[in-house]
């Protein structure tokens, strides 16, 4: 079985300051990916960041980076700049390799603080 | 383009109606997924089709039925639902490959809709 924790409920921060959020996940597979998505009011679920585990270098996107410590099982997202459009539910997910079923985590609520 | 879109946007229906969500992915991706959704939790899989074949239904109770007409096209047929099957119900898409380790990541990746606000009275 695969579980994703998010320790964080609630996050706040400055708009132009940085902030990260905590993900740790336990599987027992050796191929897996893990996603960062972003859910904001408006609904839709949006992927930020996605992190293949056979993969040393940490994933980036723009703003968005992860800090993937594959023997700690953990996966944190660093967010640089934030800005008010990144007001959102942050969900960090999990999925084992030819595997269909998505694991999320409970979320992490983020405000912007202008 | 990663889109999926979802109709209708909101639905409320009663206790007695038959309706129907619809999905729609044009991104070639071959896996489907209903994904049922309360307020502030994270998304629950209901249901997976796999190249048009149901792969996985997650012991949903019966008044959801599934339906793939077609690779792009996934449907979620409702009758008689309960006020607790009020939710948000997201579909997403992913690549899937047959077999093999095949390239890793985007193959797996969701790529979800806005979602269906259903509300049953």
């Amino acid at each position: 079985a695969q579980t994703v924790t998010q320790s964080q409920p609630e996050m706040s921060v400055q708009e132009a300051e940085t902030v990260t959020l905590s993900c740790t996940y336990d599987t027992s597979e050796s191929d897996y990916y893990l996603f960062w998505y972003k859910q904001p009011p408006s609904r839709q679920m949006i992927l930020v960041i996605r992190q293949e585990a056979y993969k040393q270098q940490n994933a980036t996107e723009n703003r968005f980076s992860v800090n993937f410590q594959k023997a700690a099982k953990s996966f944190s997202l660093k967010i640089s700049d934030s800005q008010l459009g990144d007001a959102a539910m942050y969900f960090c997910a999990a999925l084992n390799f030819g595997n269909e079923k998505l694991t999320f985590g409970t979320g992490t609520r983020l405000t912007i603080i202008p | 383009d990663t889109e999926v879109t979802q109709t209708p946007k909101h639905l409320v229906m009663g206790m007695t109606n038959k309706k129907s969500l619809k999905c729609e992915q044009h991104m070639g991706h071959r896996a489907m997924y209903w994904y049922k959704q309360k307020a502030k939790k994270p998304p629950e899989l209901m249901f997976v089709y796999s190249y048009e074949k149901l792969s996985i239904n997650e012991s949903v109770p019966s008044r959801f039925s599934p339906e793939c007409p077609n690779s792009s096209l996934l449907n979620l047929h409702l009758h008689a639902l309960q006020p607790e099957d009020s939710a948000l119900y997201l579909c997403a898409s992913s690549q899937r490959q047959r077999g093999g380790m095949g390239l890793a990541g985007a193959r797996d990746t969701q790529y979800f809709g806005p979602g269906t606000r259903l509300t049953v009275l």
